[in-house]
């Protein structure tokens, strides 16, 4: 089963709009991690914010923000006034409590592709 | 220094070539990963080395093999690739016990 989904594929925007990458987790451990990476074309994966499990506050960066709800399992990331330089492909990952044999493996959903037009 | 390098940043290599990837960070992390990443698809596991011994091995074929000489390298040997092989190959390295992975900038692949 499916530990991340993100369901939106591909989303295309207008420079100065809002936009929101949804993402859906499932887990039964109550010791989690979540994480956004960006990945724009050059391939680099660049982290963008990791929250805890026992930590449902929101928190915003600069354009950024990201909407933790354990209620729904959601993690959702919103860029505000999204610029061309958003453009890139956007990954939630869940890592579970470290158990030695996981090593706090990465799982990671199937990406969202997001172009911001000029 | 928070920064996972990894060299060389593009490869081209035929199927009879012997070559390996480099990856190298100096954060004293003693947990280090190689992902495999195919076009518009999600990186996935391979390996994952714990204090310098392989700890975990995704079923990768015999062809790829990694190399963890010291605390701070990993290395990866290619050996009689395969075209489907073609693909982002990044590093990446954290602490024990600890969620955060570093991501190197990826070597990009290409079997001909």
């Amino acid at each position: 089963a499916q530990k991340v989904t993100q369901a939106q594929t591909e989303i295309s925007v207008v420079e100065k709009e809002d936009v929101t990458l949804d993402c859906v987790y499932e887990t039964r451990d109550t010791t989690y991690y979540l994480f956004w990476y960006k990945q724009p074309p050059s391939g680099e994966l660049v982290f963008l914010i990791r929250r805890n499990s026992f930590d449902e506050q929101n928190e915003i960066s600069g354009r950024y923000s990201w909407n933790f709800q354990k209620s729904t399992s959601s993690f959702n990331f919103t860029i505000t006034a999204s610029q061309v330089v958003d453009s890139a492909v956007y990954f939630c990952a869940l890592s579970e409590e470290d158990r030695g044999s996981t090593l706090g493996r990465l799982y990671f959903g199937r990406g969202t592709q997001l172009t911001v037009w000029p | 220094d928070t920064e996972v390098t990894q060299t060389p940043k593009h490869l081209v290599m035929g199927m009879t070539n012997k070559k390996s990837l480099k990856c190298e960070q100096h954060m004293g992390h003693r947990a280090m990963y190689w992902y495999k990443q195919k076009a518009k698809k999600p990186p996935e596991l391979m390996f994952v080395y714990s204090y310098e011994k392989l700890s975990i091995n995704e079923s990768v074929p015999s062809r790829f093999s990694p190399e963890c000489p010291n605390s701070s390298l990993l290395n990866l040997h290619l050996h009689a690739l395969q075209p489907e092989d073609s693909a982002l190959y990044l590093c990446a390295s954290s602490h024990l016990g600890r969620p955060e992975k570093y991501f190197g900038p990826g070597t990009r692949l290409t079997v001909t």
